[in-house]
């Protein structure tokens, strides 16, 4: 069945230091892939997505993800975490790259220590 | 401001008393979808919509109803509410960002049958 994993279920990163948040893929050769973040009480915000083209992309709030084929990875980074990114992390897979079929992960939660 | 909204906010019920959660969107989207969180499980889609009166079952539709008599509306209907029925809901509609489709989360309903 296809599936999106995120291995960690809670990550602990110090204020200032990098952050990569892991995510693997199940389905597709050329997937649709996205990060949302859920900050406690607020819904869903897109952080990113993948479609095709640069495997770096670039998204808000100063986070990037890297597609990897050949590990079935995306991966979300940040070169410098802040105190105000403390949240939930979802990666999400469009399995008919038609924005109608989303599987999510079951997400990654990151606290962030002074 | 384009945005999805969602009707309460938070809800506490009693078995079997009927409620109505209603999902209103701006953004003139053909397609809206209805999701559960719960701990550990990540997102998971109840029932979607792909246009007026035409709607669909996702992955978890037990003891769930929808319906789309207008384009901008998608209410979710507990006919006979279950403590299993406890979690966070969020609706969405699918729209252009970033360069593709994506989906547009509400704000979220937190939902507590006792």
């Amino acid at each position: 069945a296809q599936s999106v994993t995120q291995p960690d279920i809670h990550i602990t990163v110090s204020e200032g230091a990098s952050l990569e948040l892991r995510c693997n893929y199940s389905y597709g050769a050329t997937p649709y892939l996205f990060w949302y973040v859920q900050s406690p009480g607020q819904g869903l915000q897109l952080l990113l997505k993948y479609f095709s083209g640069d495997t770096l992309v670039q998204g808000i709030k100063g986070f990037e993800a890297e597609f990897k084929r050949s590990q079935s990875s995306f991966n979300l980074r940040k070169p410098s975490v802040h105190w105000s990114d403390a949240a939930e992390y979802f990666c999400a897979e469009d399995l008919n790259q038609a924005g109608t079929a989303l599987i999510f992960g079951k997400g990654t939660t990151l606290s962030v220590s002074s | 401001e384009a945005q999805v909204t969602q009707n309460p906010r938070y809800l506490i019920t009693v078995t079997g008393k009927k409620l109505t959660v209603t999902c209103s969107q701006n953004m003139n989207h053909e397609y809206m979808s209805w999701y559960r969180q719960d701990p550990g499980l990540g997102l998971r889609q109840i029932y979607y919509s792909m246009n007026v009166e035409v709607t669909d079952k996702g992955d978890v539709p037990e003891g769930y109803k929808v319906s789309r008599k207008e384009k901008r509306n998608f209410p979710l209907i507990l006919e006979s509410p279950s403590p299993n029925q406890t979690s966070l809901y969020f609706c969405a509609s699918r729209g252009q960002a970033l360069g593709g489709e994506t989906q547009y989360f509400g704000p979220g309903t937190r939902l507590l049958v006792l």
